[in-house]
């Protein structure tokens, strides 16, 4: 088991680039989240999913979108890169109440 | 009434210490509390967790002390190690879809 894998690891974008950043878990959970961290500010919602084809917003989900065509993947959209978005970006996953992250992908908008 | 409350910000404790990180969240609905453990360049993963109809729970060195009338609950690191430098999450949560996040606690364990 893989566990949650996250690409890319790290990228640099340019002020109203957009980009995908990808999500896939193969544990077969229903549930799968997208969360920004800051320096000091802990883990925001930005969407989740509580199974295919159903999402929804989560704390901040401004200048973002995602997709859940299938169980395993859900990808997160930024259309007009800002950089109020730099940040690091985890992926989560979920049966029950117990999240498993991926490794992360950091993000730089300049 | 979303909000979970953790402080301190950070905390450096010289190895063997007990290190506390304490936490406070205002919706009674809440009924999971989990902690979760981040090193460097990882993502957060659970470490323990805790219902309200305990006060306290232990899993090898780390324990979660509840206090369910004072809405509030800390982590409690014994005879802690150099490898648990770490940042400490508190988070709650009322159903499977969505937990609720602390700003996180920078521990730093000195030998």
């Amino acid at each position: 088991n893989a566990g949650v894998t996250q690409t890319p690891k790290f990228r640099i974008l340019k002020i109203g680039q957009s980009m995908t950043l990808q999500c896939t878990q193969d544990m077969n959970h229903n549930y799968m989240y997208w969360y920004r961290q800051d320096p000091g500010m802990g883990l925001k919602l930005i969407y989740y999913s509580v199974g295919a084809g159903i999402t929804d917003k989560g704390e901040v989900p401004n200048g973002y979108n995602v997709s859940r065509s299938t169980t395993e993947d859900f990808p997160l959209r930024l259309e007009l890169a800002a950089p109020s978005q730099t940040s690091v970006y985890f992926c989560a996953s979920s049966w029950g109440e117990t999240q498993y992250f991926g490794p992360g992908t950091r993000l730089l908008v300049l | 009434q979303q909000q979970v409350k953790q402080s301190p910000q950070s905390l450096i404790v010289q190895k063997g210490g007990i290190p506390i990180i304490n936490c406070a969240y205002e919706n009674t609905a809440f009924d999971y509390f989990p902690w979760y453990q981040q090193f460097p360049g990882k993502g957060p993963a659970l470490l323990i967790a805790i219902r309200p109809d305990v006060s306290e729970k232990k899993e090898g060195r780390f324990t979660i002390s509840f206090n369910k009338s004072a809405k509030q609950f800390s982590l409690h690191i014994m005879d802690s190690q150099p490898g648990d430098s770490a940042t400490y999450f508190c988070a709650a949560s009322d159903s499977a879809s969505k937990i609720i996040f602390g700003s996180g606690t920078r521990l730093s364990i000195r030998p």
